[in-house]
């Protein structure tokens, strides 16, 4: 299986805040890497795909950059709404892993 | 409007099988390129990611769980099942559907999932 393994594991921001949070593949996919954003007691919802296409609807503030094994998301001016956890995810292969999450919380 | 909902049991005893069922609406499970995937998240924990299956009907399971792991479809009725065998406690999550619907077969849309919890 590809191992995906996010840092940090958490951080504080303050609002307005620029982030960037990394996700690490153990094995080239290149760009085949999805983020999502899950708000406590809620379904995660997708951001980004494809590592750098913005998901209809998601703000601007979102971008994710990256290719082959070393990806990051972006949130340039952190949002109230923003605090949440988010999920790195591979589908490279068909048997999709996510990464450990990363939860921002308030500073 | 395309929606998926999860469906079982809420309390299952160890040993036993679960079995749960993700209903569609607003897309077909024969529609090209649609796939859904079952993933499950204990509590406080992170996303992990079960099994999917394709419209071609292909499959496509955890490594860690593939044994005790099963999905299929029924077309007809727009449902997808899972089942997962020999229910131990560290099986206790938050089960979701989620229907691959954009490029990279990211997921697109989600149901609210259904919490399982294992238990004597």
């Amino acid at each position: 299986d590809i191992q995906m393994t996010q840092s940090p594991s958490s951080l504080s921001a303050s609002v307005g805040d620029r982030i960037t949070i990394t996700c690490r593949a153990s094995q080239y996919i290149s760009n085949y890497l999805n983020w999502y954003q899950q708000q406590p007691g809620k379904a995660p919802q997708v951001l980004i795909y494809g590592a750098s296409t913005l998901h209809s609807g998601v703000p601007s503030r979102f971008s994710g950059s990256g290719s082959g094994t070393d990806f990051t998301l972006t949130i340039s001016g952190l949002q109230p709404e923003d605090f949440a956890t988010y999920y790195c995810q591979q589908t490279y292969i068909n048997v999709k892993t996510f990464g450990q999450g990363t939860k921002v919380e308030v500073k | 409007q395309v929606t998926l909902k999860e469906s079982g049991p809420v309390l299952v005893k160890p040993t036993e099988t679960l079995t749960l069922t993700c209903t569609v609406s607003g897309f077909s499970l024969s529609d090209a390129r649609m796939g859904v995937s079952w993933i499950r998240q204990p509590p406080g924990k992170a996303l992990e990611w079960l099994a999917h299956i394709y419209s071609n009907d292909g499959k496509a399971y955890s490594t860690s769980l593939k044994s005790r792991l099963s999905i299929s479809k029924d077309t007809s009725k727009s449902q997808v099942v899972l089942t997962l065998t020999n229910m131990d406690p560290v099986d206790t999550a938050t089960y979701y559907c989620a229907r691959v619907g954009l490029a990279r077969d990211a997921f697109d849309v989600w149901g609210q999932g259904t919490m399982v919890t294992v238990s004597s």
